[in-house]
């Protein structure tokens, strides 16, 4: 089965540069999220976006913006990159936005800032 | 807003035996969905298992079964026959069935070793 795309797996980039992350949901899943997680932690929610709208907006710095695009997929652009920003971003996504639905995630984005 | 605890942060258990990891929860929702997720090394994301708020009956999949308790608020991962390749981070987390779109929040995670 199809599973959530996330691009690229490995990105590393100097402190004040910026950085784009992609998302390609699962077939016909129409709801797209976004989470940080630093070494050690928990996953953080930071943006969701369900039909292409902004559905929930969680610990997101003024520094990132995100979009869903019309054919569903999703990036997250990052700007004036700090060292704190280095963490695994994972995408996930799930169908019509409701809660019996799961979140499926994907690989996860490896970001390092040096 | 809803908060998830997990009060282990690690726990070890002998293959083949059993082990229980706990989480408990807070939220003032009636409708709502709890899951436990897997994080092996790789650091990937798998779903385990997930329970409806709604249902009486504790879900089980294959050898992870729940306790879910839902006036303690408490929804335990039993782990049975445990095997090596279950080693990894196990996260509890909480989604709201009221809301579209609604985020999936998550405990801080215990880390499981399998010891041969």
């Amino acid at each position: 089965a199809a599973g959530v795309i996330q691009s690229p797996r490995h990105l590393i980039k100097e402190k004040r540069e910026t950085a784009t992350l992609k998302c390609y949901p699962i077939p016909r899943h129409d709801t797209v999220y976004w989470y940080q997680q630093g070494p050690g932690q928990d996953p953080q929610f930071l943006i969701s976006f369900y039909e292409k709208m902004q559905s929930d907006k969680g610990s997101i710095p003024d520094r990132f913006s995100a979009q869903q695009f019309s054919d569903y997929h999703s990036e997250l652009n990052m700007s004036s990159l700090e060292l704190g920003d280095s963490a695994l971003y994972f995408c996930a996504s799930s169908l019509t936005g409701t809660g019996d639905s799961p979140l499926h995630f994907g690989n996860g984005t490896r970001l390092t800032v040096t | 807003a809803q908060t998830v605890t997990q009060s282990q942060p690690e726990m070890s258990v002998q293959e083949a035996e059993t082990v229980t990891l706990s989480c408990t929860y807070d939220t003032s929702e009636s409708d709502y969905y709890l899951f436990w997720y897997k994080q092996p090394p790789s650091r990937q994301m798998i779903l385990v298992i997930r329970q409806e708020a709604y249902k009486q009956q504790n879900a089980t999949e294959n050898r992870f079964s729940v306790n879910f308790q839902k006036a303690a608020k408490s929804f335990s991962l039993k782990i049975s026959d445990s095997q090596l390749g279950d080693a990894a981070m196990y996260f509890c987390a909480y989604r709201s069935g009221e809301t579209s779109g609604s985020r999936l929040t998550f405990g801080e995670g215990t880390q499981l070793t399998v010891n041969p």
